[in-house]
């Protein structure tokens, strides 16, 4: 199975702060790596798809990059609304896999 | 506005049988592949079962594999999850996911919880 490992954990972070969450796919998953947000008592919301594509309706100040095992994403300035917790998930081959999980609260 | 909605949860006892519903609006259900997820409680998310379009492809979790079986009506919009041989660590929140191909979940609907506990 395919592990991915989301770092860091949790992070805190004030409102205009640039975030970065980083996840790491223990073998190559080309860019079969998606990025969800979910926040607390709701279901997650597909917010990167394909390690880089926006998914519709999501602001801009979202971002994803990387390929094969390292992939990263971004929050440009940090909204209230963003406080959350973010999960990548490897879309390559099954069993699908999800990281741990990255929580964002404020500081 | 695409719209899945998770039903049939509830608390029942270790060794027993449960099946969950999704019923989906708001798009062609038969073009899209579907999947199963779950959240135990404080938990990450994990990923239980997939079928394909017209269910020519199946695939499931070791964790669930036969205990648990999905399956889809075309015809009523519906997503099915057979769950049997429950036990304590199955407790957790089921959510169906919708995608447009494996490894994509696009939209998810709220879940429904289910508690194994004697």
């Amino acid at each position: 199975d395919i592990q991915m490992t989301q770092s860091p954990s949790s992070l805190s972070a004030s409102v205009g702060d640039r975030v970065t969450i980083t996840c790491r796919a223990s073998q190559s998953i080309s860019t079969y790596l998606n990025w969800y947000q979910q926040k607390p008592g709701k279901a997650p919301k597909r917010l990167i798809y394909g390690a880089s594509s926006l998914q519709s309706g999501v602001p801009s100040r979202f971002s994803g990059s990387g390929s094969g095992t390292d992939f990263a994403l971004t929050i440009s300035s940090l909204q209230p609304e963003d406080f959350a917790t973010y999960y990548c998930q490897q879309g390559y081959i099954t069993p699908l896999t999800f990281g741990g999980g990255t929580k964002v609260e404020i500081k | 506005e695409v719209q899945l909605a998770e039903s049939g949860g509830g608390v029942i006892q270790p060794g027993g049988s449960l099946r969950l519903s999704c019923a989906a609006s708001g798009f062609t259900f038969r073009n899209y592949v579907l999947n199963w997820v779950r959240q135990a409680p404080g938990k990450g998310l994990e990923w239980l079962a997939y079928v394909g379009i017209s269910s020519r492809s199946i695939y499931y979790a070791d964790s669930v594999k036969g205990r648990f079986t999905i399956s889809r009506d075309d015809a009523e919009n519906s997503l099915y999850l057979q769950l049997n041989s429950l036990r304590a660590e199955d407790t957790a929140v089921y959510y169906c996911a919708r995608g447009v191909g494996l490894g994509d979940f696009d939209y998810w609907g709220q879940g429904t919880l289910v508690t194994v506990s004697s």
